[in-house]
């Protein structure tokens, strides 16, 4: 069965640095979704995006986030200066359509981003 | 953000036994509500979802049951199986958007 891939597993990253998420989404899907759960805490969603755009963001996701489908493959997740609270399990899931309605979203294994 | 709860965090049963996990929410523009499963260093999968226009949706041992006038929705799994034990989140959407609205999950343990 087709899956979505994250790398990498586990990224640690002082406080301050960039960081970037990279996700495989599944080949013929065209929604790519970003969530986080930190830990002890639920599974918040950050943004969707298709089509090249952003279609949906929560509060959460502000100016030091970012999106980008690089290539035809890659969706990546940028923190441009991470912070402590930042710390979570950051998954990335894909839909072959966009609402929630019509397609169920399928979630990556997750990376867990530690900042120091 | 309390729209979505799931006010037991644990639940052990007997293999063969019904699993029952409930949920409750808040949001009445919620209309779409599914069902992940998810083992440790795993990503949530899909188990089933139901729309607002139905009150029941089954699929082999897993049925959940939705009860718009409460605001409540159950999965139920019949016959619980070892393999079923994992964290099971319960998650929400108005079917327009795009964004699902999580709980924080129930541990299942399935015991032989």
């Amino acid at each position: 069965e087709p899956e979505v891939t994250q790398t990498p597993s586990h990224q640690v990253t002082q406080m301050g640095q960039e960081v970037i998420l990279r996700c495989v989404p599944i080949s013929n899907h065209l929604y790519f979704y970003w969530y986080r759960q930190i830990l002890g805490q639920k599974v918040e969603f950050l943004v969707s995006f298709y089509n090249n755009e952003i279609s949906e963001k929560s509060e959460i996701f502000d100016d030091q986030f970012s999106v980008e489908r690089p290539d035809g493959s890659n969706f990546t997740l940028k923190i441009r200066s991470t912070k402590l609270e930042d710390s979570a399990m950051y998954f990335c899931a894909s839909s072959e359509q966009g609402l929630v309605s019509n397609q169920p979203q399928h979630f990556g294994d997750g990376t867990r981003l530690s900042i120091l | 953000d309390q729209q979505v709860k799931q006010n037991s965090p644990s639940l052990s049963v007997q293999e063969g036994r019904i699993s029952i996990l409930n949920c409750d929410y808040t949001n009445s523009m919620f209309d779409y509500f599914l069902w992940y499963k998810k083992y440790p260093a795993e990503g949530p999968t899909f188990l089933i979802s139901i729309s607002s226009i139905k009150d029941k949706n089954e699929d082999g041992r897993f049925t959940v049951f939705l009860n718009k006038s409460a605001k409540h929705l159950s999965l139920h799994i019949v016959p619980s199986q070892p393999g079923d034990s994992a964290v099971y989140f319960c998650a929400a959407a108005r079917g327009s958007n795009y964004k699902l609205t999580f709980g924080k999950g129930t541990l299942l343990t399935v015991n032989p």
